[in-house]
């Protein structure tokens, strides 16, 4: 139980263009689901919470505008990164969470802009 | 703010016990988990403390003291396979989202 899967994997794509990652939980209901990014040899850094059906809450430095967080179903959470550039080369990694229980964590999205 | 420590790197021996420590300052506690992330992958769950005490499952146990801010992850019979990332993760109070440290990079040497 408790998996947790993300599309695509793998993106590249050109600077100025725009990036969806989608999140979903294959067997329980994610009342909540997080977007994290890191960096190569650095730990994980939240980005955004996303609870199902209202608007994301954004870390400190997080711009809303440029990635932007749908959460339409108990079990599917979408990040979009607008206008990508260089500097958001990344591993985004989302996790979700049933309640308060334990977060389990997608495979990751690994981007690359060129 | 938040405040969570960790030993970037640690190298033991196949065989060997080896201890990862966290030390945590945060606004509010609501439980510590500890994380393996292998080079490229997502985190896995390892252990969960939200009392005082050792959580024991398998080769892993975990401790935790939140008077003293502490935990530490404990690994026994190292296996070459257990090379990975350690990472602590706090959450807060009233939350569920979580603040991670930098992580232990530990590599087991044979």
């Amino acid at each position: 139980g408790a998996v947790v899967s993300q599309h695509p994997s793998w993106v590249i794509c050109k600077s100025g263009t725009s990036v969806k990652i989608e999140c979903r939980s294959l067997d329980f209901q994610a009342t909540t689901m997080f977007w994290y990014r890191q960096f190569p040899k650095q730990s994980l850094m939240l980005m955004a919470t996303s609870n199902e059906g209202s608007k994301a809450t954004y870390e400190q430095g997080v711009e809303k505008d440029k990635f932007l967080i749908n959460h339409a179903s108990l079990t599917l959470s979408t990040l979009t990164v607008t206008s990508a550039h260089p500097e958001d080369s990344s591993f985004y990694i989302c996790s979700a969470t049933e309640g308060q229980e334990t977060q389990y964590f997608g495979p990751g999205t690994r981007l690359l802009v060129l | 703010g938040q405040n969570i420590d960790q030993p970037t790197e640690m190298t033991a021996t196949e065989g060997a016990i080896v201890q990862i420590n966290c030390t945590y300052q945060t606004s509010g506690f609501n439980g510590l988990f500890w994380y393996q992330q292998h080079a490229g992958e997502a985190p896995t769950f390892l252990s969960y403390n939200v009392l005082d005490g050792l959580e024991e499952k398998g080769r892993f146990s975990s401790f935790l003291s939140r008077s003293k801010g502490y935990s530490y992850l404990l690994l026994k019979e190292l296996q070459m396979k257990d090379s990975a990332s350690y990472l602590c993760a706090v959450r807060p109070t009233g939350a569920n989202n979580l603040f991670f440290g930098t992580g232990t990079r530990l590599t087991v040497i044979p």
